[in-house]
């Protein structure tokens, strides 16, 4: 089955400095990305995703990006603000499953 | 309007009682979940069931019994809780099977 990675478990960061979350997969045949944001107490969201057709997709502050090459996936927020700070939490689909594979979530603090 | 919603949001009870939660979504969405984050937020899918029919169902003790009376609904029985039962319980949707839309806010269970 699909495995997924990801790295760091915790990433603090400057207000105004970007921040960079990576993951990693295990089947080639993977074909959907998404991520999600959980804050403190709160349900995860669905923050951006993306398939495997596409090599980036934007909205405003963040981006996805994929490597279908190596096999990674990585989100990225530039800009940084306090609101940011939250478990962010990666997936990865194949292309016959009908369940998401998460990743172990990393804890982004933005310092103010 | 709420999406998805979950009944109770905190649920305290002894070990070997039986309780369930109660999950509606009122967007139209063919598949739902239940997926369980413990204590190192790892989020872990329990069920999946797309128009009423249970399609996952990962290793998870039989003491857990979803239920689907129609699309909108999915409810979790759980019998004998035990102390390792204690973690936040968050049903989701989504339009279709393997991507994930919409958590609802989460019940938050705890076995004494």
């Amino acid at each position: 089955g699909e495995n997924v990675e990801q790295h760091p478990s915790t990433l603090s960061v400057q207000e105004g400095d970007s921040a960079v979350i990576k993951c990693t997969y295990s089947d080639s045949a993977s074909n959907y990305f998404p991520w999600y944001k959980q804050e403190l107490g709160k349900r995860p969201q669905l923050i951006i995703d993306i398939r495997s057709n596409v090599g980036e997709k934007k909205d405003q502050r963040i981006a996805v990006t994929l490597n279908k090459t190596a096999k990674h996936f990585s989100l990225h927020i530039t800009e940084t603000q306090p609101e940011d700070s939250a478990v962010y939490f990666c997936a990865a689909r194949t292309g016959s499953a009908r369940q998401l594979t998460f990743g172990s979530g990393t804890q982004l603090t933005v310092l103010p | 309007d709420t999406a998805v919603s979950q009944t109770p949001k905190y649920l305290v009870t002894q070990m070997g009682n039986d309780k369930s939660i109660k999950c509606e979504q009122n967007l139209g969405h063919d598949t739902m979940y239940w997926y369980k984050q413990d204590s190192k937020k790892f989020l872990k899918i329990m069920f999946s069931y797309n128009n009423k029919e249970l399609i996952i169902n990962e290793t998870v003790p039989n003491r857990f019994s979803p239920k689907s009376p129609d699309k909108a609904h999915l409810n979790l029985h759980i019998n004998s809780l035990e102390l390792g039962d204690s973690a936040v319980y968050f049903c989701a949707s989504s339009p279709d099977p393997g991507t994930l839309r919409y958590f609802g806010p989460g019940t938050r269970l705890t076995v004494t």
